[in-house]
């Protein structure tokens, strides 16, 4: 059973690039969780989708960042004219079902994003 | 509002000895507590998780976390550290509306042989 899968695990961009980052859920989780992690800080929650459903947003920055999860295919975070402030790691994690915190989040490997 | 503080940056401790790693808490309702563990170049692993009934609550690889309301701490301990145990260790408290985690800036463990 595979786990959550982002790709890819590395991206280079120059500034003024853009940036898809992709996520697959685990198989039957329909949740989708975005969370970025700065050098030396904790993550930090960016959005909260559900397919075709934008659920929670309230952690995105207001320009440049969009998230996607369509009825089929892999959640996209979309990064627009990058700059170097967006150097990161960005995770994604999945859950089976609304729940709140019942439901345990399961984490991918992340996608570090170098902006030069 | 929500926060989780973990006052420790980097932790030092030699193989064999016991562990314990520090994560305060704010939040106004009954807390949703997780300990996640990272290693290095990897995603989020869940450790354990507290949501009600034994504040003492037991998780995978031999860690487990006691709830304290009355300090708001949620501390994470092992008694007999590996040096496989080597990693990041990072709190986390549910804390928004929709279920999304609010993590503390996480507790680098180094394991000395």
């Amino acid at each position: 059973n595979a786990g959550v899968m982002q790709n890819p695990r590395h991206l280079v961009r120059r500034r003024g690039q853009e940036a898809r980052l992709r996520c697959s859920p685990m198989k039957g989780h329909s949740h989708v969780y975005w969370y970025r992690q700065l050098p030396e800080e904790g993550l930090k929650f960016m959005v909260y989708l559900q397919k075709e459903n934008i659920i929670d947003e309230s952690g995105m920055p207001k320009e440049r960042f969009s998230a996607e999860f369509p009825k089929e295919g892999p959640s996209i975070l979309r990064i627009q004219q990058v700059v170097r402030g967006d150097s990161a790691a960005y995770f994604c994690a999945s859950s089976p079902r609304a729940g709140g915190y019942q439901e345990t989040q399961y984490f991918g490997p992340g996608t570090r994003l170098l902006v030069l | 509002a929500q926060s989780v503080t973990q006052p420790d940056i980097h932790i030092t401790v030699s193989e064999g000895a016991s562990l314990e790693l520090r994560c305060n808490y704010s939040y106004g309702a009954t807390p949703y507590l997780f300990w996640y563990v990272q290693s290095p170049g990897q995603g989020l692993q869940l450790l354990l998780k507290y949501f009600s009934g034994d504040t003492l609550v037991q998780g995978i690889k031999g860690f487990e976390a006691e709830f304290k309301r009355s300090q708001s701490s949620f501390n994470l301990r092992k008694p007999s550290v590996h040096w496989s145990d080597a990693a990041e260790y990072f709190c986390a408290v549910g804390g928004g509306s929709q279920g999304n985690l609010i993590f503390g800036k996480g507790t680098k463990l180094s394991v000395k042989p």
